[in-house]
């Protein structure tokens, strides 16, 4: 069984700042998979950022990146130069290789942005 | 593409009430999933598909019923609603979560959000 604990309920920044947030992970998986998604205030899920467990180059996407650290079972996710649209849940999730289809999400990071 | 749809956008439904919640895709994904939202839950897997006729249990299956007879549409049915079974319900898909070391993006609709009084 997979498990994934986001330990910041609620984090807020400063617009042109950057932000970091804390997500970790159990898994028996040697093969895994782990993803940052954002949930804006229109409730859609959009896909963030994904990082393979194998690789062990940081993902990055624009001002997005993670601090993946294997051993410590630890995937965090930057924001640099914060936004007003970043303002949303952020969610962690994971899922196992093999024949494991199941994605475990954690329960979420409200990030709010102040101008 | 129209993606990811699912109907209705809410529902109200008294103890006791079935209905079916309706997703459909046009990107030929092979894997379609439901979650629930609640609140300071997160997302939770209640049942998904690896294709046409497979269909398995997630983490909170209890009370929710499945069937995948074509690639587009996986309906989630609630057999007798009941209060706890108020939510926010996504259906979502991908080609497949991973496959040949690579990790896929779901695709989520916009959800449903179902009450039952």
């Amino acid at each position: 069984a997979q498990t994934v604990t986001q330990s910041q309920p609620e984090m807020s920044v400063q617009e042109a700042e950057t932000v970091t947030l804390s997500c970790t992970y159990d898994t028996s998986e040697s093969d895994y998979y782990l993803f940052w998604y954002k949930q804006p205030p229109s409730r859609q899920m959009i896909l963030v950022i994904r990082q393979e467990a194998y690789k062990q180059q940081n993902a990055t996407e624009n001002r997005f990146s993670v601090n993946f650290q294997k051993a410590a079972k630890s995937f965090s996710l930057k924001i640099s130069d914060s936004q007003l649209g970043d303002a949303a849940m952020y969610f962690c999730a994971s899922v196992g290789g093999g024949s494991n289809y199941k994605l475990t999400f954690g329960k979420g990071t409200l990030l709010t942005v102040n101008p | 593409n129209a993606g990811v749809t699912q109907t209705p956008k809410f529902q109200v439904l008294k103890t006791g009430q079935s209905m079916t919640l309706q997703c459909a895709q046009d990107m030929n994904h092979e894997y379609m999933s439901w979650y629930r939202q609640d609140p300071g839950m997160g997302l939770r897997l209640i049942h998904y598909s690896v294709g046409a006729g497979i269909t398995d249990q997630g983490e909170v299956p209890n009370g929710y019923n499945v069937s995948r007879s074509t690639t587009e549409d996986f309906p989630l049915r609630l057999l007798s609603a009941a209060p706890s079974q108020t939510s926010v319900y996504f259906c979502a898909s991908s080609y497949s979560l991973m496959s040949a070391g690579a990790a896929y993006e779901q695709y989520f609709g916009p959800g449903t959000r179902l009450t039952v009084t």
